[in-house]
């Protein structure tokens, strides 16, 4: 199993609509979660961290759910400079600030 | 101010040469990481520098792979005996060693081996 899974995509979706991602993690043991996107052929960019109160901001909302070991990305009223990769990301518990990441999960704004 | 830098941005290389990836990270930034992104695949740990402490080269896939960092600032990770396999982007982030500890990417590298 890996240890963060995260359905590919892509996902297509029309602009103004309303798009979620979810993620699964295996290590129980993280504490620190994080969505990064990431355009093509550039780095990956934080986009926010995932708290266990949930959080949002702005269009973006994020949620944990701890005992699912589940994260989930909400995009309200898409536009289409969303259109990237994102990627769930999962801190590596042992030390260290190392990051486990999802292969990501493709998403195209269109109009 | 200025982002994380690396160089080359693009390098491409025969099978069996060595080569040298360079990462300058955010100035004040104690932890520098090294990843690497195959197509296709998430980014991979590699490597991880923090202050003085001796590196967690844990993620590294073979001896073949190495990487130093010196004055606590630059990082240079070599390849030596490169193979096909290890063609990728080879990301290099930093950040705080407490606080905030945001991992800043810099652009990559791209590797090629022939």
């Amino acid at each position: 199993r890996k240890e963060v899974e995260q359905d590919p995509g892509p996902f297509n979706v029309p602009e103004g609509a309303t798009v979620a991602f979810n993620c699964t993690y295996s290590n129980s043991a993280s504490q620190s979660f994080f969505w990064y996107r990431q355009d093509c052929r550039k780095e990956p960019k934080l986009l926010m961290s995932v708290y266990s109160s949930g959080n949002e901001d702005g269009r973006f909302t994020a949620q944990l759910n701890r005992a699912s070991q589940y994260i989930s990305l909400l995009i309200r009223d898409s536009k289409l400079s969303d259109s990237a990769t994102y990627l769930c990301v999962v801190n590596r518990p042992g030390g260290g600030n190392k990051l486990t990441f999802g292969t990501g999960t493709q998403l195209k704004v269109e109009l | 101010g200025a982002g994380v830098s690396q160089s080359p941005s693009n390098k491409v290389t025969e099978k069996g040469k060595d080569v040298e990836l360079r990462c300058d990270p955010i100035s004040g930034h104690t932890a520098l990481y090294w990843y690497r992104q195959s197509l296709g695949q998430g980014l991979e740990f590699l490597i991880y520098f923090q202050g003085n402490s001796a590196p967690d080269k844990s993620g590294l896939p073979s001896d073949r792979f190495s990487a130093e960092r010196t004055g606590g600032s630059v990082s240079t990770l070599t390849i030596q005996r490169t193979q096909q396999e290890d063609s990728a982007v080879y990301l290099c982030a930093s950040s705080l060693a407490g606080g905030d500890r945001t991992q800043y990417f810099g652009p990559g590298t791209r590797l090629t081996v022939l």
